[in-house]
């Protein structure tokens, strides 16, 4: 069972486009809500994170949204670029690091 | 300062042999885990370490032992490997909320 559902699984937008990735949880003691982001042949890298008492957090071109009552966050990139394109995970902590299921960015030129 | 090395990179093994992941970190962190990465699946955690003789299960930990006799290394043993465990497999050092991944090992088992 998944504790984290991620979607979607795939994304392809326009070079200037606003890519949104969604996520839901269950478990109400998750405390931290990490996006990471990975490169083909790398590890995952910690892009933003957000805690449950923010609703929305913002770090240059990337955008967390946090609803707690839904137990859902996201993730849009503004003004997306090719460099962009990347899989992108979204996690939740407490204690143990739990991830999505992952999704795959391609911004077109 | 390396901060995750992972050994091997690449790794084919036969279905029944069994082997040992190795995961070194030079920050000092007291938590590593393991991840095992899938298409479709995400990342999945297969053991953590809170610290030197401390480990615990994650969510897949069948198949995979661990042990944690220092800080700095976490190693990953698979005692009969199966197909079913070819994957990409991670090892993480983390800094309060924050994890450093190595760069991975990909493992096919046949």
């Amino acid at each position: 069972q998944q504790q984290v559902k991620q979607s979607p699984q795939s994304l392809i937008v326009q070079k200037g486009g606003i890519p949104i990735i969604n996520c839901a949880y269950e478990n109400t003691a998750f405390d931290y809500f990490p996006w990471y982001q990975q490169f083909p042949g790398k590890g995952p890298a910690l892009l933003i994170a957000i805690r449950p008492d923010v609703s929305e957090k913002k770090e240059g071109r990337f955008t967390i949204s946090f609803n707690k009552s839904a137990k859902q966050f996201s993730l849009h990139i503004m003004d997306s670029q090719p460099g962009d394109s990347a899989t992108y995970f979204c996690a939740a902590n407490t204690g143990k690091l739990i991830f999505g299921q992952g999704t795959t960015l391609q911004v077109k030129p | 300062n390396a901060g995750v090395t992972q050994t091997p990179k690449f790794q084919v093994l036969k279905t029944g042999q069994s082997m040992t992941l190795q995961c070194a970190q030079d920050m000092n962190h007291e938590y590593m885990s393991w991840y095992r990465q899938d298409p479709g699946m995400g990342l999945r955690l297969i053991h953590y370490s809170v610290g030197a003789g401390i480990t615990d299960q994650g969510e897949v930990p069948n198949g995979y032992n661990v042990s944690r006799s220092t800080t700095e290394d976490f190693p990953l043993r698979l005692l009969s490997a199966a197909p079913s465990q070819t994957s990409v497999y991670f090892c993480a050092s983390h800094e309060a909320d924050r994890a450093f991944f190595g760069q991975g090992t990909r493992l096919t088992v046949v």
